[in-house]
Protein backbone atom coordinates (compact mmCIF):
# COMPACT_ATOMS: atom_id res chain seq x y z
CA UNK A 1 0.00 0.00 0.00
CA UNK A 2 0.86 3.32 -0.65
CA UNK A 3 1.88 5.86 2.30
CA UNK A 4 0.48 8.89 2.57
CA UNK A 5 2.32 11.57 5.63
CA UNK A 6 1.65 14.82 5.74
CA UNK A 7 3.79 17.30 7.65
CA UNK A 8 2.73 19.41 9.98
CA UNK A 9 0.07 17.89 11.69
CA UNK A 10 -1.35 21.30 12.97
CA UNK A 11 -0.12 24.67 12.12
CA UNK A 12 -1.20 27.74 14.08
CA UNK A 13 -1.46 30.56 11.51
CA UNK A 14 -3.35 34.14 11.11
CA UNK A 15 -5.68 35.35 9.06
CA UNK A 16 -3.27 37.19 5.97
CA UNK A 17 -0.45 34.53 6.81
CA UNK A 18 0.89 32.14 3.61
CA UNK A 19 0.74 28.48 5.19
CA UNK A 20 2.15 25.45 3.20
CA UNK A 21 1.37 22.03 3.97
CA UNK A 22 3.32 19.33 2.15
CA UNK A 23 2.16 15.57 1.53
CA UNK A 24 4.85 12.96 1.08
CA UNK A 25 4.22 9.36 -0.90
CA UNK A 26 6.06 6.56 0.01
CA UNK A 27 6.63 5.66 -4.09
CA UNK A 28 5.81 7.25 -7.35
CA UNK A 29 2.53 8.56 -7.85
CA UNK A 30 3.23 10.67 -10.86
CA UNK A 31 0.88 13.81 -10.56
CA UNK A 32 -2.31 10.87 -8.81
CA UNK A 33 -2.82 13.26 -5.72
CA UNK A 34 -6.06 15.42 -4.69
CA UNK A 35 -6.26 17.19 -1.46
CA UNK A 36 -9.47 18.18 0.27
CA UNK A 37 -10.80 20.42 2.93
CA UNK A 38 -12.72 19.31 6.04
CA UNK A 39 -14.31 22.02 8.32
CA UNK A 40 -15.81 20.67 11.86
CA UNK A 41 -19.11 18.65 11.41
CA UNK A 42 -19.00 18.67 7.29
CA UNK A 43 -18.07 16.19 4.84
CA UNK A 44 -14.72 16.87 3.12
CA UNK A 45 -14.76 18.75 -0.24
CA UNK A 46 -12.23 18.40 -3.04
CA UNK A 47 -10.31 21.10 -3.61
CA UNK A 48 -7.46 19.89 -5.66
CA UNK A 49 -7.11 16.92 -8.04
CA UNK A 50 -4.17 15.60 -10.00
CA UNK A 51 -1.77 17.64 -7.89
CA UNK A 52 -2.84 21.22 -9.15
CA UNK A 53 -6.22 21.28 -11.31
CA UNK A 54 -8.70 23.18 -9.63
CA UNK A 55 -12.27 21.38 -8.40
CA UNK A 56 -14.99 23.97 -9.52
CA UNK A 57 -14.89 27.44 -7.93
CA UNK A 58 -11.84 27.17 -5.54
CA UNK A 59 -10.62 30.78 -4.42
CA UNK A 60 -7.26 31.36 -6.21
CA UNK A 61 -5.40 31.78 -2.90
CA UNK A 62 -5.10 27.70 -2.68
CA UNK A 63 -2.51 26.31 -4.93
CA UNK A 64 -1.10 22.84 -6.00
CA UNK A 65 1.94 21.64 -6.75
CA UNK A 66 4.31 18.57 -6.80
CA UNK A 67 4.86 15.37 -8.92
CA UNK A 68 6.41 11.78 -8.21
CA UNK A 69 6.74 12.04 -3.71
CA UNK A 70 6.56 15.04 -3.35
CA UNK A 71 3.69 17.66 -3.30
CA UNK A 72 2.54 20.67 -1.47
CA UNK A 73 -0.71 22.80 -0.75
CA UNK A 74 -0.09 26.29 -0.20
CA UNK A 75 -2.54 28.86 1.13
CA UNK A 76 -1.20 32.37 -0.21
CA UNK A 77 -3.30 34.67 2.40
CA UNK A 78 -5.01 32.62 4.96
CA UNK A 79 -9.17 33.91 5.47
CA UNK A 80 -11.25 32.65 7.81
CA UNK A 81 -13.15 30.41 5.95
CA UNK A 82 -9.96 28.51 5.14
CA UNK A 83 -9.26 27.51 9.25
CA UNK A 84 -10.27 23.66 8.67
CA UNK A 85 -8.36 20.43 8.18
CA UNK A 86 -6.81 18.96 5.16
CA UNK A 87 -5.70 15.78 3.88
CA UNK A 88 -3.78 14.12 0.98
CA UNK A 89 -5.45 11.41 -1.22
CA UNK A 90 -3.54 9.40 -3.74
CA UNK A 91 -5.14 8.18 -6.70
CA UNK A 92 -2.37 6.15 -8.65
CA UNK A 93 -3.84 2.69 -7.33
CA UNK A 94 -5.89 0.80 -4.73
CA UNK A 95 -6.01 0.77 -1.99
CA UNK A 96 -6.65 4.39 -1.65
CA UNK A 97 -5.02 5.95 0.57
CA UNK A 98 -5.37 9.64 2.31
CA UNK A 99 -2.43 11.28 4.34
CA UNK A 100 -3.30 11.98 8.20
CA UNK A 101 -4.49 15.42 8.27
CA UNK A 102 -3.45 19.01 9.14
CA UNK A 103 -5.23 21.27 11.34
CA UNK A 104 -5.21 24.66 10.35
CA UNK A 105 -6.01 26.87 13.15
CA UNK A 106 -5.91 29.98 14.41
CA UNK B 1 -27.21 19.73 -8.47
CA UNK B 2 -25.83 16.29 -7.24
CA UNK B 3 -26.98 14.89 -4.02
CA UNK B 4 -25.54 11.96 -2.19
CA UNK B 5 -27.88 10.77 0.25
CA UNK B 6 -27.14 8.04 2.96
CA UNK B 7 -29.34 5.74 5.09
CA UNK B 8 -29.25 2.79 7.12
CA UNK B 9 -26.80 4.13 9.60
CA UNK B 10 -27.23 3.23 13.50
CA UNK B 11 -26.15 1.14 16.78
CA UNK B 12 -25.39 -2.55 16.31
CA UNK B 13 -23.93 -5.13 18.32
CA UNK B 14 -20.58 -6.45 17.56
CA UNK B 15 -20.65 -9.52 14.72
CA UNK B 16 -23.86 -8.15 13.26
CA UNK B 17 -24.75 -6.73 10.05
CA UNK B 18 -26.00 -3.30 8.72
CA UNK B 19 -26.79 -2.33 5.12
CA UNK B 20 -26.61 1.34 4.27
CA UNK B 21 -27.89 2.89 1.29
CA UNK B 22 -26.69 6.12 -0.95
CA UNK B 23 -29.47 7.33 -3.14
CA UNK B 24 -27.86 9.74 -5.65
CA UNK B 25 -29.26 12.07 -7.79
CA UNK B 26 -27.90 15.38 -10.31
CA UNK B 27 -25.54 13.34 -12.48
CA UNK B 28 -25.39 10.28 -14.60
CA UNK B 29 -25.36 7.60 -12.05
CA UNK B 30 -24.31 4.46 -13.79
CA UNK B 31 -21.75 6.06 -15.63
CA UNK B 32 -19.79 7.15 -12.73
CA UNK B 33 -17.38 5.12 -10.55
CA UNK B 34 -18.94 5.57 -6.49
CA UNK B 35 -17.14 4.87 -3.50
CA UNK B 36 -17.46 4.31 0.42
CA UNK B 37 -15.48 6.56 2.60
CA UNK B 38 -15.25 6.45 6.56
CA UNK B 39 -14.28 8.57 9.56
CA UNK B 40 -14.04 6.96 12.82
CA UNK B 41 -14.93 9.28 15.49
CA UNK B 42 -12.25 11.91 16.04
CA UNK B 43 -10.09 10.72 12.98
CA UNK B 44 -9.02 10.58 9.60
CA UNK B 45 -10.19 9.15 6.62
CA UNK B 46 -10.18 5.75 5.62
CA UNK B 47 -11.13 4.45 1.99
CA UNK B 48 -13.43 1.78 2.34
CA UNK B 49 -14.72 0.15 -0.64
CA UNK B 50 -15.05 1.35 -4.91
CA UNK B 51 -17.44 0.15 -7.59
CA UNK B 52 -16.69 1.32 -11.12
CA UNK B 53 -19.29 2.94 -13.47
CA UNK B 54 -20.41 1.51 -17.00
CA UNK B 55 -17.09 2.02 -18.36
CA UNK B 56 -15.28 -0.25 -16.37
CA UNK B 57 -17.74 -2.96 -15.65
CA UNK B 58 -18.47 -2.20 -12.50
CA UNK B 59 -15.35 -3.71 -10.99
CA UNK B 60 -15.59 -3.69 -7.27
CA UNK B 61 -12.05 -3.26 -4.90
CA UNK B 62 -12.19 -3.34 -1.24
CA UNK B 63 -9.63 -2.03 1.89
CA UNK B 64 -8.41 -4.98 3.25
CA UNK B 65 -9.76 -4.19 6.58
CA UNK B 66 -13.06 -4.83 5.22
CA UNK B 67 -12.21 -7.53 2.91
CA UNK B 68 -14.67 -10.49 2.92
CA UNK B 69 -16.77 -8.43 4.94
CA UNK B 70 -18.33 -5.85 3.37
CA UNK B 71 -19.67 -5.77 -0.12
CA UNK B 72 -20.10 -2.88 -2.26
CA UNK B 73 -23.00 -3.11 -4.67
CA UNK B 74 -24.85 -0.49 -6.98
CA UNK B 75 -28.69 -0.74 -8.61
CA UNK B 76 -28.34 1.51 -11.53
CA UNK B 77 -32.30 1.68 -11.58
CA UNK B 78 -32.57 3.44 -9.13
CA UNK B 79 -29.46 5.42 -9.33
CA UNK B 80 -28.66 3.85 -5.40
CA UNK B 81 -25.17 2.94 -3.99
CA UNK B 82 -25.00 0.24 -1.24
CA UNK B 83 -22.66 -1.45 1.63
CA UNK B 84 -24.07 -4.48 3.01
CA UNK B 85 -21.54 -4.81 6.50
CA UNK B 86 -20.99 -7.67 8.57
CA UNK B 87 -18.85 -9.13 11.12
CA UNK B 88 -18.80 -5.95 12.33
CA UNK B 89 -16.29 -5.01 14.71
CA UNK B 90 -16.13 -2.13 17.24
CA UNK B 91 -13.30 -0.84 14.68
CA UNK B 92 -15.62 0.15 11.83
CA UNK B 93 -17.81 2.43 14.29
CA UNK B 94 -17.32 5.36 11.48
CA UNK B 95 -19.14 8.07 9.88
CA UNK B 96 -19.70 6.54 6.46
CA UNK B 97 -19.61 8.34 3.33
CA UNK B 98 -21.06 7.83 -0.19
CA UNK B 99 -19.09 9.35 -2.37
CA UNK B 100 -19.26 10.10 -6.59
CA UNK B 101 -15.88 9.66 -8.01
CA UNK B 102 -14.56 12.06 -11.17
CA UNK B 103 -15.63 9.25 -13.91
CA UNK B 104 -16.29 5.94 -14.40
CA UNK B 105 -12.93 4.67 -12.65
CA UNK B 106 -11.18 8.07 -11.63
CA UNK B 107 -10.18 7.75 -8.07
CA UNK B 108 -10.82 12.09 -7.06
CA UNK B 109 -14.14 12.21 -4.85
CA UNK B 110 -15.47 15.03 -6.22
CA UNK B 111 -18.80 14.92 -3.81
CA UNK B 112 -19.94 13.79 -0.59
CA UNK B 113 -22.89 12.64 0.97
CA UNK B 114 -23.73 14.11 4.69
CA UNK B 115 -22.41 10.57 5.97
CA UNK B 116 -24.32 7.97 7.97
CA UNK B 117 -23.11 7.18 11.41
CA UNK B 118 -22.17 3.29 12.22
CA UNK B 119 -22.13 2.47 15.78
CA UNK B 120 -20.61 -1.25 16.79
CA UNK B 121 -21.19 -1.60 20.41
CA UNK B 122 -22.34 -4.17 22.96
Amino acid sequence: DIQMTQSPSSVSASVGDRVTITCRASQDISNWLAWYQQKPGRAPQLLIYTASAFQGAVPSRFSGSGSGTDFTLTISSLQPEDFATYYCQQADSFPYTFGQGTKLQI
Amino acid sequence: EVHLLESGGGLIQPGGSLRLSCAASGFSFSSNAMSWVRQAPGKGLEWVSSIGGSGSAFVTYYADSVKGRFTISRDNSKNTLYIQMSGLTVEDTALYYCTKQTGYSSGYFDYWGQGALVTVSS
